[in-house]
C-alpha cells in the first residue's frame, strides 16, 4: 500500500509558466514533507520541505503548499526554467518510524519546454 | 547541504564477479544510510537500511547474502553485490539523515554487468 503517492507520471510546461507538481498521502501521522530533485544518472538533490504544522513554504521559484485536511501538497515552481526539467519525488517522514527512511512517491517527470 | 559522496561512480564487470560500492558521509556522522536502486524510468526502490555497528535491515525480497552491507564507521557504509548477473544491472544510490528529517543522497553507482 502506498502511502505516497504521485499520481501524474509526467507533465509538460513551457518556460515561464508555472509548474504545479502534487503529492497525496495517506498516513496522517508524517510531520515533515519534502521535495527532491532528480537528473538522470545522479543522486536526487534536496529542493525544499515543509513541516506539517505550516501550510505553506517559500524559496525563491519554489513553494510548496500543505493542505493537512485533504492529504495533499504541491509543489510550485514559477517561473518554470528548463534547467527545472527532471524527475520531481515527494517525500515524507512518519515521526513514529525512529531512523527508517523517508517514505518517497513514485515521481514525477518534468519537462520545461524553451 | 550535507555532502555524501559514492566511490566508484560507474563500474563494469564480468558475471560472476563481486562489486563493492562505497558510500560516505563526508561532512557529518551518520549512525545509519540507505542503499536504493533505480531501474531505468522507475522510481527508487528501497533495498536496504544499514546501521553503524550492527547488521543492516533489508527490504522484502531484497537477498541480503546476494548485497552484502556494511557500516563499520560513522561515515563509511558498503554494499557488496557478489557474484553480479547482468540483471543486477543498475543504478545503486546511497543516503544518509544528517542529524535532521532531511536525507541527502550519493551521487549513485551505475553497475553494468556483462
Amino acid at each position: 500500500d502506498q502511502q505516497v503517492k504521485q499520481n501524474s507520471p509526467s507533465l509538460s510546461v513551457q518556460e515561464g509558466r508555472i509548474s504545479i507538481l502534487n503529492c497525496d498521502y495517506t498516513n496522517s501521522m508524517f510531520d515533515y514533507f519534502l521535495w527532491y530533485k532528480k537528473y538522470p544518472a545522479e543522486g536526487p538533490t534536496f529542493l525544499i520541505s515543509i513541516s506539517s504544522i505550516k501550510d505553506k513554504n517559500e524559496d525563491g521559484r519554489f513553494t510548496v503548499f500543505l493542505n493537512k485536511s485533504a492529504k495533499h501538497l504541491s509543489l510550485h515552481i514559477v517561473p518554470s526554467q528548463p534547467g527545472d526539467s527532471a524527475v520531481y519525488f515527494c517525500a515524507a517522514r512518519d515521526p513514529n518510524s525512529g531512523n527508517t527512511p523517508l517514505v518517497f512517491g513514485k515521481g514525477t517527470r518534468l519537462s520545461v519546454i524553451a | 547541504g550535507a555532502v555524501v559522496s559514492q566511490h566508484p561512480s560507474r563500474v563494469i564487470c564480468k558475471s560472476g564477479t563481486s562489486v563493492k560500492i562505497e558510500c560516505r558521509s563526508l561532512d557529518f556522522q551518520a549512525t545509519t544510510m540507505f542503499w536504493y536502486r533505480q531501474f531505468p524510468k522507475q522510481s527508487l526502490m528501497l533495498m536496504a537500511t544499514s546501521n553503524e555497528g550492527s547488521k543492516a535491515t533489508y527490504e522484502q525480497g531484497v537477498e541480503k547474502d546476494k548485497f552484502l552491507i556494511n557500516h563499520a564507521s560513522l561515515t563509511l557504509s558498503t554494499l557488496t553485490v557478489t557474484s553480479a548477473h547482468p540483471e543486477d544491472s543498475s543504478f545503486y544510490i546511497c543516503s544518509a539523515h544528517a542529524g535532521g528529517w532531511v536525507q541527502y543522497f550519493g551521487p549513485g553507482t551505475r553497475l553494468l554487468v556483462l
